[in-house]
């Protein structure tokens, strides 16, 4: 089993749509989580961490299940501009070592 | 700001030739990382600096590889012999802050090794 999982997509979602991704992890002691997004050919870029409370920022939701081991992203009323690879990253055992997941693809079709 | 820059942006080199990938970091940041994606693979890291020092390197595939962060300014990572499998988008990201928080990524440098 992969430490970090995600389902590659694509996901083809009209604008104004909600659609949500989940990333599952291997490792019960995983410490820190993030969501970064990837444009084609483009660097990651950090799109938020993921707290255990959960957080939203604007029309994005994060969110951490601990018991299941997944986290998830919400994203809400979309626009053809969030229309990326997100990518979950997860930080556990090692000093900053952090793991990947394959990415998720999103395509928002107007 | 300038944020992290590297480069070449891309190479295309032969097996057996020697290339070299610079990483200019966000002035300031002590952590340095690199890390690699290969075809439809995920992204993984290969190793981390602190200032100068290789804090983990334990992602490195093999002794071909070498990277350097004299000063604890710029890094390089020089890969000689170049091998077919190492080719792929090597990236860099900085940080101001232990734990990865705030990582900064660079465009990466497309290396394609034929």
């Amino acid at each position: 089993r992969k430490e970090v999982e995600q389902d590659p997509g694509p996901f083809n979602v009209p604008e104004g749509a909600t659609v949500a991704f989940n990333c599952t992890y291997s490792n019960s002691a995983s410490q820190s989580f993030f969501w970064y997004r990837q444009d084609c050919r483009k660097e990651p870029k950090l799109l938020m961490s993921v707290y255990s409370s959960g957080n939203e920022d604007g029309r994005f939701t994060a969110q951490l299940n601990r018991a299941s081991q997944y986290i998830s992203l919400l994203i809400r009323d979309s626009k053809l501009s969030d229309s990326a690879t997100y990518l979950c990253v997860v930080k556990s055992g090692g000093y900053q070592k952090v793991t990947f997941g394959t990415g998720t693809k999103l395509q928002v079709i107007p | 700001e300038a944020g992290v820059t590297q480069f070449p942006s891309h190479s295309v080199i032969e097996k057996g030739q020697t290339v070299t990938l610079r990483c200019d970091p966000i002035s300031g940041h002590d952590n340095l990382y690199w890390y690699r994606r290969v075809m439809g693979k995920e992204i993984k890291f290969l190793l981390h600096f602190v200032k100068e020092s290789k804090q983990d390197e334990s992602g490195m595939p093999n002794n071909r590889f070498l990277a350097e962060r004299t000063g604890g300014t710029y890094s390089t990572l020089k890969v000689q012999p170049a091998e077919l499998e190492d080719s792929g988008v090597y990236f860099c990201a900085s940080s101001p802050l232990e734990g990865f928080t705030e990582a900064f990524f660079g465009q990466g440098t497309r290396l394609t090794v034929v």
